[in-house]
């Protein structure tokens, strides 16, 4: 079985401060997805990064895939409070039919004003 | 706004009572990927249908069980209910395209079910 597990579990930052949220696996993934999830809604798919080594920047948040493509790290510069929400990381076994994700724990942020 | 729903958004239930949750996928994606998210954690693999053909399961049991019909739409179906099967349950579409073109398939997020059995 394929585990993800994402640190920290939670963590609450004011406003402009910088953070970053972290994705560990002993497994290599096709691809690796970050979504963000706020209360009551499904995951939105926030980017993902395929190639060992990559970064992909959206705005304040810098993405990354370790060289092994097992491992990834998500940076958000300056947090605002419409940043905050649950962060989850999902690992994609690549198939013909579909990606089948393996999502990893979880990071709840809360950005204070 | 994916294009993707669910109903019904909320559902209390007993324990060994049967229940049935819907999706409807966006027109045009021939994958639908169930997920259960228990409270504080990140979603679980339960199934996937390709064409209307279960394609993949994850760890759960046989009482979960789901159609994919022609028109874009799908159900959910657990029976026996447990109180551990209180949880959110998500469905995601997707167009199903991913291996054969050598690049990731996007999965598309409905809002999800909200689950409660007492």
């Amino acid at each position: 079985t394929q585990l993800l597990e994402q640190s920290p579990q939670f963590l609450s930052i004011q406003e402009g401060e910088n953070l970053t949220v972290y994705c560990n696996s002993s497994s290599v993934f096709s691809s690796l997805q970050w979504y963000r999830q706020e209360p009551g809604e499904g995951p939105v798919l926030l980017v993902t990064v395929v190639t060992g080594g990559e970064v992909k920047k959206l705005k304040r948040l810098t993405f990354q895939f370790g060289d092994a493509r097992k491992d990834s790290s998500l940076h958000i510069t300056a947090a605002q409070t419409g940043d905050t929400g649950l962060y989850l990381c999902a690992g994609a076994e690549m198939e013909s039919s579909g990606d089948k994700l393996t999502f990893g724990t979880g990071t709840r942020l809360a950005v204070r004003p | 706004e994916t294009g993707v729903t669910q109903s019904p958004t909320h559902l209390i239930k007993t324990r060994g009572q049967q229940v049935t949750l819907r999706c409807s996928s966006q027109s045009g994606h021939n994958t639908v990927s169930w997920y259960q998210q228990a409270l504080g954690q990140g979603p679980q693999f339960i199934f996937q249908y390709y064409r209307e053909e279960e394609n993949g399961r994850g760890n759960f049991p046989p009482r979960f069980s789901g159609l994919q019909f022609p028109n874009y739409s799908s159900e959910l179906n657990v029976n026996a209910l447990e109180l551990d099967d209180s949880a959110l349950y998500l469905c995601a579409s997707s167009p199903g395209l991913a291996g054969a073109n050598g690049r990731t398939d996007t999965q598309y997020f409905g809002p999800g079910t909200r689950l409660t059995v007492l």
